[in-house]
C-alpha cells in the first residue's frame, strides 16, 4: 500500500509571494492533517480535513489555509509568505478520525522563504 | 487547550542499554498516546500507541506506560541498537476530530 505523499518535496520562495503544497493521503484515508515543523516550535497542528471538510484548526493566522478533494487530497496555501513560514510542512492522514487515530505522516515538503 | 510536555530533550546512551522518554499531559480529556520517531529527512512514524482503557503495551523492544491520574506516559526501549538514534515525540490527542497535541521531542543518540 503506497504511503501518504507529499509534493514538491523542496521549494524555496520569496517573501511576499504565495505557495500552494500537495498531499496525497494513503487509499482509504478520508481525514488529512496538516502540521508545521520548525527547530523553534516543534510541530504543530495547522488544520484537519474529513470529507472535504475543515473540522479543525490550529493558532496560525488566516494566511494559512487548506482544501480537500473529493477523492481526499488536500491541498495548503499559504499566502504573503514571510521569513517566519520557513519550515517543514507535513501531512498527516488517517482513516475516519476521531479521538483514538493512527495517522501515518508524509516525508513533508521544505519551504524556504527568503 | 492541551499541552505536553517531553523530557529529556536530549538522550545518549550505550548500545545495549536501555532509554526512557518521559511525557506529561495537561487535558485529562486526552485519551490517546501516539509515539513518533523521526529519522532524518524523514516524516514522523507512528511506532506505538496506548489509549486510555490500558495501562501499559509492548511491542517487541518498545514499551508504553501510562498513569491516567498523574497524567503522565512514558516510552521505553530496551536493548538499544543505534538505528533506534532518532528524534521521538509523544502526543496527546483531544477528545474530538483529529487534533494531535506533539510534546517538544528527545533527540536519542544510541552510541556503538
Amino acid at each position: 500500500k503506497a504511503g501518504v505523499t507529499q509534493t514538491p518535496r523542496y521549494l524555496i520562495k520569496t517573501r511576499g509571494q504565495q505557495v500552494t503544497l500537495s498531499c496525497s493521503p494513503i487509499s482509504g484515508h478520508r481525514s488529512v492533517s496538516w502540521y508545521q515543523q520548525t527547530p523553534g516550535q516543534g510541530l504543530q497542528f495547522l488544520f484537519e480535513y474529513f470529507s472535504e471538510t475543515q473540522r479543525n484548526k490550529g493558532n496560525f493566522p488566516g494566511r494559512f489555509s487548506g482544501r480537500q478533494f473529493s477523492n481526499s487530497r488536500s491541498e495548503m496555501n499559504v499566502s504573503t509568505l514571510e521569513l517566519g513560514d520557513s519550515a517543514l510542512y507535513l501531512c498527516a492522514s488517517s482513516l475516519a478520525g476521531g479521538p483514538e487515530v493512527d495517522q501515518y505522516f508524509g516525508p513533508g515538503t521544505r519551504l524556504t522563504v527568503t | 487547550g492541551e499541552n505536553v510536555e517531553q523530557h529529556p530533550s536530549t538522550l545518549s546512551v550505550q548500545e545495549g542499554d536501555s532509554a526512557v522518554i518521559k511525557c506529561t499531559y495537561s487535558d485529562s480529556a486526552s485519551n490517546y498516546f501516539p509515539w513518533y520517531k523521526q529519522e532524518l529527512g524523514k516524516g514522523p512514524q507512528l511506532i506505538i500507541d496506548i489509549r486510555s482503557n490500558v495501562g501499559e503495551k509492548k511491542d517487541q523492544r518498545i514499551a508504553v506506560t501510562l498513569n491516567k491520574t498523574a497524567k503522565h506516559f512514558s516510552l521505553h526501549i530496551t536493548e538499544t541498537q543505534p538505528e533506534d538514534s532518532a528524534v521521538y515525540f509523544c502526543a496527546a490527542s483531544e477528545t474530538s476530530y483529529d487534533k494531535v497535541i506533539f510534546g517538544p521531542g528527545t533527540s536519542l543518540s544510541v552510541i556503538p
